[in-house]
C-alpha cells in the first residue's frame, strides 16, 4: 500500500532532550516536507527536500534539522526541544515539486515538550 | 498567507450533496486549486485538484468558474464520515529559490448530520 509513515505517533519529552521523528514513504517520491500544525495558525512548513541530499528551509525552520540521505526517508531532528515546539507534526511527499503533483501526508506525530 | 477564503463552517444532511465554496480572486494563471480535508487531527487527505476545467473523481467534483476566481467542491452524497475540515488551497507558484508548499488557510468545518 502506498503510504507515508511517521514514528513515533505520540511523544512526550522534556526540554533539551534530543529527539528524532522519522518519516518514510514507499512511493519513490522525490519531494518531501515537514509541517507543523498549531491551533489558530494552521499548517506551516518547516523544511522541505527536493531530492536526496537537497534540503531547504520552509517558513518556520528554527530549532529543527533535517536530513535526506535516502530517497524514502526524511527525519526531523530536534536537537534541543523547547516547549514552544509542542505541536502536531506532519510529513508529506509528492513525486516532484510540480504544481500538478499531489502531496500525500503521513498520519501525524503529536509532540509534547515539558 | 493563504490565498483563499472559505466559510468557517457548514452543515449538511446525510445523503445530500455538500457544496463547499472557495474564493481565490488573486490566483495566477499557472496555479492549481487543491482541496484537502482533515478528519480530527489526522493527516490531511487529498481530495481533488484542478487548473481550469471542472474535475471529477471517486470522491468529489470540483467546479471552477471561468474567471478562476472561485471554485466549489461538491460531495455528491455526504456521509457522516465526511465530517471534517475542508481546505481549499491555491498551490503557490514555484519561484526561483522559493519553497514549494501547500499554504493551508483555516478551512471550512463541514458537519454532516444524520
Amino acid at each position: 500500500e502506498a503510504q507515508v509513515t511517521q514514528n513515533p505517533r505520540y511523544l512526550i519529552t522534556v526540554t533539551g532532550k534530543k529527539l528524532t521523528v522519522t518519516c518514510s514513504q514507499n512511493m519513490n517520491h522525490e519531494y518531501m516536507s515537514w509541517y507543523r500544525q498549531d491551533p489558530g495558525l494552521g499548517l506551516r512548513q518547516i523544511y522541505y527536500s527536493m531530492n536526496v541530499e537537497v534540503t531547504d528551509k520552509g517558513d518556520v525552520p528554527e530549532g529543527y534539522k533535517v536530513s535526506r540521505k535516502e530517497k524514502r526517508n526524511f527525519p526531523l531532528i530536534l536537537e534541543s526541544p523547547s516547549p514552544n515546539q509542542t505541536s502536531l507534526y506532519f510529513c508529506a511527499s509528492s513525486f516532484t515539486r510540480e504544481l500538478s503533483d499531489t502531496q500525500y501526508f503521513g498520519p501525524g506525530t503529536r509532540l509534547t515538550v515539558l | 498567507d493563504a490565498k483563499t477564503t472559505q466559510p468557517t463552517s457548514m452543515d449538511c444532511a446525510e445523503g445530500r450533496a455538500a457544496n463547499l465554496p472557495c474564493n481565490h480572486s488573486t490566483i495566477s494563471g499557472n496555479e492549481y486549486v487543491y482541496w484537502y480535508r482533515q478528519i480530527h487531527s489526522q493527516g490531511p487527505q487529498y481530495i481533488i485538484h484542478g487548473l481550469k476545467n471542472n474535475e471529477t473523481n471517486e470522491m468529489a467534483s470540483l467546479i471552477i468558474t471561468e474567471d478562476r476566481k472561485s471554485s466549489t467542491l461538491i460531495l455528491p452524497h455526504a456521509t457522516l464520515r465526511d465530517t471534517a475540515v475542508y481546505y481549499c488551497i491555491v498551490r503557490v507558484a514555484i519561484t526561483q529559490g522559493g519553497s514549494e508548499k501547500l499554504v493551508f488557510g483555516k478551512g471550512t468545518k463541514l458537519t454532516v448530520n444524520p
